[in-house]
């Protein structure tokens, strides 16, 4: 059974650092990992998608990158800004046979503060 | 706004009522999606439906009964429920093509509480 853990659970920085969220996954046969942003009353956005085969993808000040030999993610936010605060979840596809079940960790709570 | 909809937004409802979540999504996809969120725990996916048919089940006790009319609508009707049912409900949709680039668009979704 997939199981996907993100460190740390909340995060909390001034405004302007470059920081870190760390996502790991038990069964390496995944399809892709996504990266989602929640803000609070409100659903998921997509943030980045990368495909089994690629090693990372970026969008704008986003970064993210997967190992998936050693189950691991990584999403790096540079020059963070107070709009950036949300719940960031990783969330993993296959590694069970779908290619549209996704798995999700518990999310981390990042706050940037002005 | 993804392209998802929900209502009501917000509901409260005693354990013996009978209510129904609402989902509608605008962007032509082909497949709907249930997923449960409790606090502390990862969302948990509930049902999926491709093309109207019901795809997956996760163990979702009885008393959550959904239903897909049209590829737009997805449905989840709720009865006799526990107050530990209490959540956010989301609802999302993608277009199922085989590739593993496919993406989840979600609605904003329905906070449940269960007295």
């Amino acid at each position: 059974k997939q199981e996907v853990t993100q460190i740390p659970a909340a995060l909390s920085v001034p405004e302007g650092e470059n920081l870190v969220l760390n996502c790991s996954f038990t069964d390496s046969a995944i399809y892709n990992l996504q990266w989602f942003r929640q803000d609070p009353g409100k659903g998921l956005t997509s943030l980045l998608l990368i495909q089994s085969s690629q090693r990372e993808q970026t969008s704008g000040r986003l970064n993210a990158s997967l190992d998936k030999s050693s189950g691991r993610s990584t999403l790096y936010i540079a020059a963070s800004q107070p709009g950036d605060s949300a719940t960031y979840l990783c969330a993993v596809t296959g590694g069970g046979g779908s290619n549209y079940k996704l798995t999700f960790g518990k999310g981390t709570l990042l706050t940037v503060n002005p | 706004e993804t392209g998802v909809t929900q209502t009501p937004r917000h509901l409260v409802m005693g354990m013996t009522n009978k209510k129904s979540l609402k989902c509608e999504q605008h962007l032509g996809h082909n497949a709907m999606y249930w997923y449960k969120q409790s606090a502390k725990k990862p969302l948990e996916l509930m049902f999926v439906y491709s093309l109207e048919e019901r795809v997956e089940n996760n163990s979702v006790p009885s008393r959550f009964s959904p239903e897909c009319p049209n590829s737009s609508h997805l449905f989840l009707h709720l009865h006799t429920l526990q107050p530990e049912d209490s959540a956010l409900y989301l609802c999302a949709s993608s277009q199922l093509d085989g590739s593993y680039t496919d993406t989840q668009y979600f609605g904003p979704g329905t906070r449940l509480t269960v007295l």
